[in-house]
Formats: structure tokens, C-alpha cells, sequence
């Protein structure tokens, strides 16, 4: 089965740095996404990683640690549009693309 | 990337009718389609992955003669939610992927489509 685990909710201060933390137990592994969740919107992408390391897109850095079963998703430079729900998504060793969601994290960002 | 539509993105429909809610990759050629249903302040739940011209594949739990999916065609996949009661009412977003092209190696998704059943 899949076991994908993220804190509910964190709250931070407009211009500040916030990480969000990610560690699953999957059966195989195949990449891992995040997604940004807007209310009553889809999920939109952010990054991928397939292997271990930091990928940088602007304010937006995520990492990976296939041996520890652990990502982060860091976000810089906090703005108050960055309040929305963060999804850690795990692809599976199949061929099939099929993600398993963690239960998201809402991010609140305050003036 | 990649765009995907849902039709309609909001509906709502009274106990013991059906629904049906389509998916369309605009401008690709989408290989395997996905139904999630997400529930307020939970996270997507997958409840299907279709490809196209083949039977779709459910998850645990799903009963397939309840959501019903056809993916006819490379850029359509549709989800018919039939006999709908109240516990139905959820927002549902699909998601497209591709073997090749422009949504390889991602899911994009849909705007989803909020059902609300009286």
C-alpha cells in the first residue's frame, strides 16, 4: 500500500521562508510531485523529483531522499497568494502513472 | 503545459438522476485519463484510471456500475455518476497524462466539477 504523510497546516509571515515536509512509504517509486491547491480549484504542478537533490524553480525549491523515504517543499520570499493547500503526490514502481496524494498541507500566510 | 477541461464545472442535480461529467485534453493527445474525488479539506482520492479504448481500471472501493467511464477517444474521457444521492456530492477532477509529447511524465488536471446532489 501506499503510506504518504504531511503536516496539516502551517502558518507563516508574509516574506518569510516556509518548508513543508513529505515522507512516504510507497510500494516502488517512480518520482515525486508537488502540487499547489488553491480552494475549490485543481491542483496545479510545482516540481518533480526522480532523484535525490534539490530542484530549484524561483521561490519555489523542492528535494528529495529516495533512501530516507523524504521530500521537502521550500518556499521563499512568502507571498500572501502562496496561501493555498500543498499536495505531495508519490508515483508508484508501475507503468502506469498513477499518484498517490498525501492529505495536503494548508499553508496560511500572514501580513 | 498541457490544458484540460472539465464540463460543466458546477452542477447541480436531485437524488436518483445521473450526472455525466466529460474530460477533454485540449491540446494533446491523452493516453490515460484519471477520475479523483475529493471530499472538503481531504485530498484526492483516486478512484480511476482510464485509457483510451480499453475498460477502466477502478480502485478498491469504487463500485464501477455506480461511475460509470468511457474513454472513447484520445482527448475525451467522460464519468457518469449514475442514480446520484446525497453522499455523491464531492468535486471531481480528472487528469490527463501521455506516453509521449507535451504531458509526458505529468499529470495535468482538469479544473474539476463541483456535484452537489439534493
Amino acid at each position: 500500500g501506499q503510506n504518504i504523510d504531511q503536516p496539516t497546516e502551517m502558518t507563516a509571515t508574509e516574506g518569510a521562508i516556509v518548508q513543508i515536509n513529505c515522507t512516504y512509504q510507497t510500494s516502488g517509486f517512480n518520482g515525486l510531485f508537488w502540487y499547489q491547491q488553491h480552494a475549490g480549484e485543481a491542483p496545479t504542478f510545482l516540481s518533480y523529483n526522480v532523484l535525490d537533490g534539490l530542484e530549484e524553480k524561483g521561490r519555489f525549491s523542492s528535494f528529495l531522499s529516495r533512501s530516507k523515504g523524504y521530500s521537502y517543499l521550500l518556499l521563499k520570499e512568502l507571498q500572501m497568494k502562496d496561501s493555498a493547500s500543498y499536495l505531495c503526490a508519490v508515483r508508484g514502481g508501475s507503468n502506469d502513472y498513477k499518484l498517490s496524494f498525501g492529505a495536503g498541507t494548508t499553508v496560511t500566510v500572514r501580513a | 503545459g498541457a490544458v484540460v477541461s472539465q464540463h460543466p464545472s458546477r452542477v447541480i442535480c436531485k437524488s436518483g438522476t445521473s450526472v455525466k461529467i466529460e474530460c477533454r485534453s485540449l491540446d494533446f493527445q491523452a493516453t490515460t485519463m484519471f477520475w479523483y474525488r475529493q471530499f472538503p479539506k481531504q485530498s484526492l482520492m483516486l478512484m480511476a484510471t482510464s485509457n483510451e479504448g480499453s475498460k477502466a481500471t477502478y480502485e478498491q472501493g469504487v463500485e464501477k456500475d455506480k461511475f460509470l467511464i468511457n474513454h472513447a477517444s484520445l482527448t475525451l474521457s467522460t464519468l457518469t455518476v449514475t442514480s446520484a444521492h446525497p453522499e455523491d456530492s464531492s468535486f471531481y477532477i480528472c487528469s490527463a497524462s501521455s506516453l509521449a509529447g507535451r504531458a509526458y511524465n505529468e499529470q495535468f488536471f482538469g479544473p474539476g466539477t463541483r456535484l452537489t446532489v439534493l
